[in-house]
């Protein structure tokens, strides 16, 4: 199957720099995406990368090596609401049906 | 413009019962994803319905089965539940046009099988 690989849980504290790091399989991969799910939520988009390099959307980056089969998040200046669940997720065919990981638990104290 | 919403949010049943979950997709979105969320697993994915047609089925057994109608609402029935089906129900829509794919998550629903 394809298997999605992502820490389980991290700590950081407030205004630092976190960077949480995901492999998958690369065989008949699409593209990454990235999804951010608070306790007791719905998982909300993000981003989304198809090409190698980074993507920046303010405090949050993503980037993707599309041979090594490796992507990962960086968030900076975090602040305790980025406290969440981070859930790295690959498409492998036409339409909607992507793998997820488990998730990577964020947690951010002061 | 209103978000995905489903129901119910919770529900409760005994081992054998048969559920049904109902998902609304944000007004023209035509695709609308279902994904099973546990704490061991993760997100899951079930199936994918568009234009009223199932696109593509995770590796769930028979049990698990979905529709969708001509308005784009989808629904989901688990027949003869067992307790390892409780989990959070997640229901996500999206264009599915040459997009990014980017899904639109309800808050789910979470199923409690006894």
């Amino acid at each position: 199957g394809q298997n999605i690989d992502q820490p389980t849980e991290m700590t950081a504290t407030e205004g630092a720099i976190v960077q949480i790091n995901c492999t998958y399989q690369t065989s008949g991969f699409n593209g990454l995406f990235w999804y951010q799910q608070h306790a007791g939520e719905a998982p909300t988009f993000l981003s989304y990368n198809v090409l190698d390099g980074l993507e920046e959307k303010g405090r949050f980056s993503s980037f993707l090596s599309r041979s090594k089969g490796y992507s990962y998040l960086l968030l900076k200046e975090l602040q305790m609401k980025d406290s969440a669940s981070y859930l790295c997720a690959a498409g492998y065919q036409a339409g909607t049906a992507l793998i997820f990981g488990k998730g990577t638990t964020l947690s951010v104290s002061s | 413009k209103a978000g995905v919403t489903q129901t119910p949010r919770y529900l409760i049943k005994t081992r054998g019962q048969q559920v049904t979950l109902s998902c609304s997709p944000i007004s023209g979105h035509r695709s609308v994803s279902w994904y099973q969320q546990t704490p061991g697993q993760g997100l899951q994915f079930l199936f994918e319905y568009f234009s009223e047609t199932q696109r593509n089925k995770g590796n769930f057994p028979g049990r698990f089965s979905g529709r969708q109608f001509s308005n784009s609402r989808s629904e989901m029935n688990v027949s003869t539940l067992e307790l390892g089906d409780s989990a959070l129900y997640l229901c996500a829509s999206s264009l599915a046009g040459e997009d990014t794919g980017e899904l639109f998550f309800g808050e789910g629903s979470r199923l409690t099988v006894l």
